[in-house]
């Protein structure tokens, strides 16, 4: 079965402009994640939807960043005026249960490697 | 916030060795997992635990959650070039049952041949 798919793999943008990073769930999975992860570093917590639901946002790093998931499936994650400090892997995962991913595998797309020159 | 602490950073060994990195959290958790993440790839689960002195097996690998529930360990017997790529432990938020995972720095296992 297809896993949680993303795109673009590799985004290279200029400091300034706008970037949008596509996530794809596994079909059904009730939870999705968003998780930035600098070179040699784990991943770090960017925001959780549940549904269409976005219940924690609280990893978002600043107010350029803006994650959706309008019809509970498929999420975008945009980052307005990129900075080069933006430069990282976002990783999404997705897991099955409503009852949270704290108790559940998460499930990890290939990540989108962005690069802000 | 929570923090996960992760030691060593690195970690090289011969084949065959046995090797362990070591997870340590300032709170209580009610569970940990354990993820391994190949050079050039993504974060894929190993495993979860729950219980207070948990111990689990998978084949060459034995983690164990510790009693107070605030520490844990991956232990990998007889390393093998496969064994490459870079161990994360994760917890979640205190008191939370939602989705964020705190992940550990991770432990960087390299395997001579």
């Amino acid at each position: 079965g297809a896993g949680v798919s993303q795109s673009p793999r590799y985004k290279v943008a200029k400091r300034g402009q706008d970037v949008a990073l596509r996530c794809d769930p596994i079909s059904g999975h009730v939870s999705l994640f968003w998780y930035q992860q600098a070179l040699g570093q784990g991943p770090e917590f960017l925001t959780y939807f549940q549904n269409e639901a976005q219940l924690d946002k609280s990893g978002l790093p600043s107010d350029r960043f803006f994650a959706e998931r309008p019809e509970g499936s498929v999420s975008t994650l945009k980052i307005q005026r990129t900075q080069q400090e933006d430069s990282a892997v976002y990783l999404c995962a997705s897991s099955l249960d409503m009852a949270g991913g704290a108790y559940n595998e998460q499930f990890f797309g290939p990540g989108t490697r962005l690069t802000v020159l | 916030g929570q923090q996960v602490m992760q030691i060593p950073q690195y970690q090289h060994v011969q084949e065959g060795e046995d090797f362990t990195t070591y997870c340590n959290s300032s709170t209580t958790l009610s569970n940990i997992q354990w993820y391994k993440q190949r050079p050039g790839g993504h974060p894929v689960f190993l495993i979860q635990l729950v219980k207070s002195g948990e111990v689990k097996k998978q084949k060459r690998l034995t983690f164990q959650f510790g009693e107070a529930k605030k520490n844990s360990s991956l232990h990998i017997t007889a390393t093998q070039t496969t064994d490459v790529g870079t161990y994360f432990c994760a917890g979640p938020d205190r008191g939370s049952t939602l989705g964020r995972l705190y992940f550990g720095r991770g432990t960087q296992l390299t395997v001579w041949p």
